[in-house]
């Protein structure tokens, strides 16, 4: 098992250009989430699913959408990045709501 | 959802017993008491959860008070790997919410030689 997986592990981006950030699991969780970690503080969740179809928010939703699509696969989206998305992203996915929840590397984004 | 209030940094030494307290006084009957910790910039690794129960695993014990208000996480021998950031979270087991989780900022453990 292959666990999390993101897609890429870093990118730079310009200000306004968009780009989708990829999550994958193999572990056939039905409940996954991204959440950003700024330098020096806690992680903030920005969207979550609790299945295949269904997308929610979390605390710091604006600037970003998500798709869930297929159960194993969580992708979020930043359609005009802004410096202030300059952060790392890790995704995380559980097996119900009464489950730990299994983290990816991250992805380190920069938008400059 | 509840919140969850820790210290922002503690010290421990080696091979001692290190104890991380976790306020969650709002916390909700259905909802769970997680700890995870992340090492450097690595992804949080999960450590730990109870309900109502104290719980104990390979790593650590969790104590959680009859009031459910407060727990406390024991490392018993606290190693040099054991210096990470550690976070308490509370997560709804159901209702609307179900799933959804909230970190705060952790507590930073330092285990000195």
């Amino acid at each position: 098992n292959a666990g999390v997986t993101q897609t890429p592990k870093f990118r730079v981006l310009k200000t306004g250009q968009s780009m989708t950030l990829l999550c994958a699991q193999d572990m056939n969780h039905e409940y996954m989430y991204w959440y950003r970690q700024d330098p020096g503080m806690g992680l903030r969740l920005i969207h979550y699913s609790v299945g295949e179809g269904t997308t929610a928010k979390g605390e710091v939703p604006d600037g970003y959408n998500v798709s869930r699509l297929k159960k194993q696969n969580f992708l979020l989206g930043l359609e005009s990045a802004a410096p202030s998305q300059t952060s790392v992203y890790f995704c995380a996915s559980r097996a119900g709501a009464g489950n730990e929840q299994f983290f990816g590397p991250g992805t380190r984004l920069t938008v400059l | 959802d509840a919140k969850t209030t820790q210290p922002p940094s503690m010290d421990c030494a080696e091979g001692r017993a290190a104890n991380l307290p976790c306020n969650h006084s709002t916390i909700s009957g259905n909802e769970y008491v997680y700890w995870y910790r992340q090492i450097h910039s690595q992804g949080p690794q999960y450590i730990i959860h109870g309900l109502k129960n104290n719980e104990t695993n390979e790593m650590a014990s969790l104590i959680i008070t009859e009031d459910r208000k407060s727990s406390t996480l024991i490392l018993p021998h606290a190693t040099l790997r054991d210096t990470a950031v550690y976070y308490c979270i509370v997560s709804p087991s159901g209702g609307t919410n179900a799933g959804k989780s909230t970190f705060g900022d952790g507590t930073t453990l330092t285990v000195k030689p």
